[in-house]
């Protein structure tokens, strides 16, 4: 199975700040990677697709890049509704795992 | 509206059995594949196992494989994930979600807890 890392496990940031979030693949899965938010006690929510591509819905301040092995979600200008627990999966190859989240919490 | 609903869990010994299942309206489900993903208390999410839309192909996470079966019926729209020899790191809220691998679609959860 694809192993996925992401760093950090938890962040600090202010309302209006801008954040990156770093997910790692253990072997290449070109731009197959995608990002959720996950609320408590609700279900995740896709937020990314294929690296770079948005959801419909989603605001613009949620941006990926990366290839290969290495993938970052940004967002842009927090707000209050943006503190959660992200996540990366990968969907490259069956099982298609996630990393084991980023808590975004308000500093 | 995509609604997908399980049902099925509970509480069960260490070593016993369980079956979830997961009813999908609103999508083509013969067309989708599907997937199973649970959640520990507190913890991060756990892709655990996927089926494709004919049933033909299923994969399991290294730390379920030959414990758990997922399978479907695509004439009643249901999914399925059996548990056998179930074990107190199982105790997790289990999700169905679709279609596969981009899970857009999610269910409520059901909880399973794993203790004697």
């Amino acid at each position: 199975d694809i192993q996925m890392t992401q760093s950090p496990s938890s962040l600090s940031a202010s309302v209006g700040d801008r954040v990156t979030i770093i997910c790692r693949a253990s072997q290449s899965i070109t731009k197959y990677l995608n990002w959720y938010q996950q609320k408590p006690g609700r279900a995740p929510k896709l937020l990314i697709y294929s690296t770079s591509i948005l959801q419909s819905g989603v605001p613009s301040k949620f941006s990926g890049s990366g290839s290969g092995t290495d993938f970052t979600l940004t967002i842009s200008s927090l707000q209050p509704e943006d503190f959660a627990t992200y996540y990366c999966q990968q969907s490259s190859s069956a099982p298609y795992t996630f990393g084991q989240g980023t808590k975004l919490e308000i500093k | 509206e995509v609604q997908l609903v399980e049902s099925g869990g509970g509480l069960v010994q260490p070593g016993g059995s369980l079956r979830l299942s997961c009813t999908v309206s609103g999508l083509p489900f013969s067309g989708n594949s599907m997937n199973w993903v649970r959640q520990a208390p507190g913890k991060g999410l756990e892709y655990i196992s996927y089926i494709s839309s004919g049933g033909t192909t299923a994969s399991y996470a290294d730390s379920v494989k030959g414990r758990f079966t997922v399978s479907r019926d695509n004439a009643k729209n249901l999914l399925y994930l059996q548990m056998n020899s179930l074990r107190d790191e199982d105790t997790a809220v289990y999700y169905c979600a679709s279609p596969g691998p981009l899970l857009t679609s999610w269910g409520q959860g059901t909880l399973v807890t794993v203790s004697s």
